[in-house]
């Protein structure tokens, strides 16, 4: 199994552009969520998904969106990216929705907006 | 709301020496918590966790950590370093309605030789 892969692991965005930041799991796990970690403020919820075509927003949605169309793929999209998410972005996924088992996290994509 | 807080962002010990991490939570329902390693430029690894039962909960790599319920504490420790424990750690729990992680901001440990 690969676990929770994300792409790309670096990306720099002038401001306004858009992009997606991709997730795929090859656990089959029905939970999936994006978390940003800023300096001194450990990690945030953005989105999350209890299953294919079911979405809700963390703590801090706005500016991103998400979309669940299958149990593997969890794509975050910036439609118009702003210096303030400039972050790093973690994928994660969980075989348990209420999540006692702990979260499997990706390796991260660092993203600078200029 | 569930909060966790973690005292001292940066903890040094000498390589062999105790590591204590302290994590402090604030929960409305039963507890559960978590401790996750952060190795530099990698994303997070689960260390150890409670959920019911044994208040003292053993993890990998020899960590472990105690639910006191009396003091809403759940801090990690291992008793001699070594240098690969050098890492980040977060403490969490899960959130009001159990649908995420509420994470603290995390606490730097640097192991010297």
């Amino acid at each position: 199994n690969a676990g929770v892969t994300q792409t790309p692991k670096f990306q720099v965005l002038k401001t306004g552009q858009s992009m997606t930041l991709q997730c795929a799991q090859d656990m089959n796990h029905e939970y999936m969520s994006w978390y940003r970690q800023d300096p001194g403020m450990g990690l945030r919820l953005i989105h999350y998904s209890v299953g294919a075509g079911i979405t809700d927003q963390g703590e801090v949605p706005n500016g991103y969106n998400v979309s669940r169309s299958t149990t593997e793929d969890f794509p975050l999209r910036l439609l118009s990216a702003a210096p303030s998410q400039t972050s790093v972005y973690f994928c994660a996924s969980s075989y348990s929705i209420g999540l006692a088992g702990g979260a499997y996290f990706g390796p991260g994509t660092r993203l600078t907006v200029l | 709301a569930q909060s966790v807080t973690q005292l001292g962002s940066h903890v040094s010990v000498s390589e062999g020496a105790l590591v204590l991490l302290r994590c402090n939570y604030s929960s409305s329902v039963p507890p559960y918590l978590f401790w996750y390693v952060q190795y530099p430029n990698q994303g997070l690894q689960l260390l150890l966790k409670y959920t019911t039962g044994a208040t003292l909960v053993k993890g990998i790599n020899g960590f472990e950590a105690e639910f006191k319920k009396s003091e809403t504490s759940f801090h990690l420790t291992k008793p001699s370093a070594h240098m690969s424990d050098a890492a980040e750690y977060f403490c969490a729990v899960i959130g009001n309605y159990g649908q995420n992680f509420v994470f603290g901001p995390g606490t730097r440990l640097s192991v010297l030789p």
